[in-house]
């Protein structure tokens, strides 16, 4: 089945330490998001990326890093300058170009610092 | 900039009630609405979408109209069951394939 999916389900982080969550779409989807969504809060987005080798800053991108080296794959990772980085982070794609594309989700990674 | 407002929750129904989630958007040009749904642990799922003005979208009894002049895309449902019980998201897309999300309205319905 196409989908999108998001490893791991479950993250325990040290302080100070890197991590990266990883998402895999195929769907052939060009764009690409990762959003966090704190308990009881709305959807913030971190990066996002439109096409291979190209991506940029949502509006929380401090403490966070991504990569597009493959249409398929947009791993995102939570470096040690991220402060507050438990929460939940939810993976995203949609096509381009039609105005009522869709996007769509992946089921999510919880992170929590230990 | 563009932005989306939901009215605030959390919502408790009986089941069979009339669910109303109000939506407001604010953006330039003429964008595309949705209504997504988030089940506890789960990522978001598409509801419905309508792409212009006047347009309604419906699915699973939930139905929601694209009105420009009030620039609203409220949620509707005439009897909720306690399976609805869940987050809800209003969004917009615009240009440039960008998303905008509201905070979410979660919704309880007992029995």
């Amino acid at each position: 089945d196409g989908g999108i999916t998001q490893s791991p389900k479950y993250l325990f982080r040290k302080e100070g330490q890197n991590v990266t969550l990883s998402c895999e779409q195929n769907l052939n989807h060009d764009a690409m998001y990762w959003y966090r969504q704190d308990p009881g809060q709305g959807l913030r987005l971190i990066y996002y990326s439109q096409i291979v080798n190209d991506f940029q800053k949502g509006d929380i991108a401090e403490g966070y890093s991504v990569s597009r080296e493959k249409k398929e794959s947009f791993p995102l990772t939570v470096t040690s300058a991220q402060k507050n980085p438990t929460a939940f982070y939810l993976c995203a794609s949609s096509t381009q170009g039609y105005s009522g594309n869709t996007i769509y989700f992946g089921e999510g990674s919880w992170l929590t610092v230990v | 900039g563009d932005s989306v407002t939901q009215m605030e929750g959390p919502v408790t129904l009986s089941e069979e009630a009339f669910l109303t989630i109000n939506c407001t958007y604010t953006a330039t040009g003429y964008p595309s609405l949705f209504w997504y749904v988030q089940y506890p642990g789960e990522g978001l799922q598409l509801l419905l979408k309508a792409t212009k003005a006047d347009d309604k979208g419906s699915n699973k009894g939930f139905e929601a109209t694209y009105r420009k002049e009030t620039t609203s895309f409220h949620l509707e449902k005439g009897s909720v069951q306690v399976s609805d019980s869940a987050v809800y998201f209003c969004a917009l897309r615009r240009d440039g394939n960008q998303f905008y999300f509201g905070t979410g309205t979660s919704l309880t319905v007992i029995p």
